[in-house]
């Protein structure tokens, strides 16, 4: 079972304009992830946050997390072509590195 | 160094066929965990191997489904008697025992059950 939704499902913006993705998830949570997905194939760790962090950068990526409301967002900056992918948000209920429950995902397309 | 290897790449089977699927995991990574993708049920967890503690197999969809993890490397995701359900992506990922929470994925494992 899925641990929350995202959105939008899909999102199409052009070139060197900023992406934003959010995700809900239901239930407490230890730390969020944000995972890239191409071709449907193997997922690629973007950034991990902590329950007890509320932002955080890395590169054009900023994420935030609002426990309170439980949900979270992706904030890509000044987007590639190349940033064309899936973007799933995961949850780790464990503080021990244990199993993630994915959302549904966001399909970005980002045109030249 | 060489990342999460899995094989087959791809895989069609009858229904009814056995299928045993592949993951090495990173060189030194403690914890294996096995994952599927379908357009139905998007990514869900299926088993999660931690060193030498007994797997969460809370993910399992059915007792088709079992998992084994050999010296403590490489596993191996067993299908008995295969359903056309079970065609998906099955994604395998490791991580280390000191970065724990990072998980890196193999390329999957596409299956189709005619």
């Amino acid at each position: 079972s899925q641990q929350g939704e995202e959105d939008p499902q899909a999102l199409s913006i052009q070139e060197g304009e900023n992406a934003t993705m959010n995700c809900s998830y239901k239930t407490s949570i230890n730390n969020l992830q944000w995972y890239r997905q191409n071709s449907g194939r193997g997922l690629v760790h973007l950034i991990l946050i902590r329950s007890n962090e509320r932002e955080k950068h890395s590169g054009r990526l900023r994420v935030t997390l609002d426990t309170s409301k439980k949900s979270s967002s992706l904030l890509i900056t000044a987007s590639r072509a190349a940033d064309t992918a899936s973007y799933f948000c995961a949850t780790d209920a464990s503080n021990q590195g244990g199993k993630l429950i994915f959302g549904q995902g966001t399909e970005l397309s980002v045109k030249p | 160094g060489a990342g999460v290897s899995q094989s087959p790449s791809n895989k069609v089977t009858e229904k009814g066929k056995d299928v045993e699927l592949r993951c090495d995991p990173i060189s030194g990574h403690t914890a294996l965990y096995w994952y599927r993708q379908s357009l139905g049920q998007g990514l869900e967890f299926l088993i999660y191997f931690q060193g030498n503690s007994a797997p969460d197999k809370s993910g399992l969809p059915s007792d088709r489904f079992s998992a084994e993890r050999t010296g403590g490397s490489v596993s191996t995701l067993t299908i008995q008697r295969t359903q056309q359900e079970d065609s998906a992506v099955y994604l395998c990922a490791s991580s280390h025992f000191q970065w724990k929470e990072t998980q890196y994925f193999g390329p999957g494992t596409r299956l189709l059950v005619l």
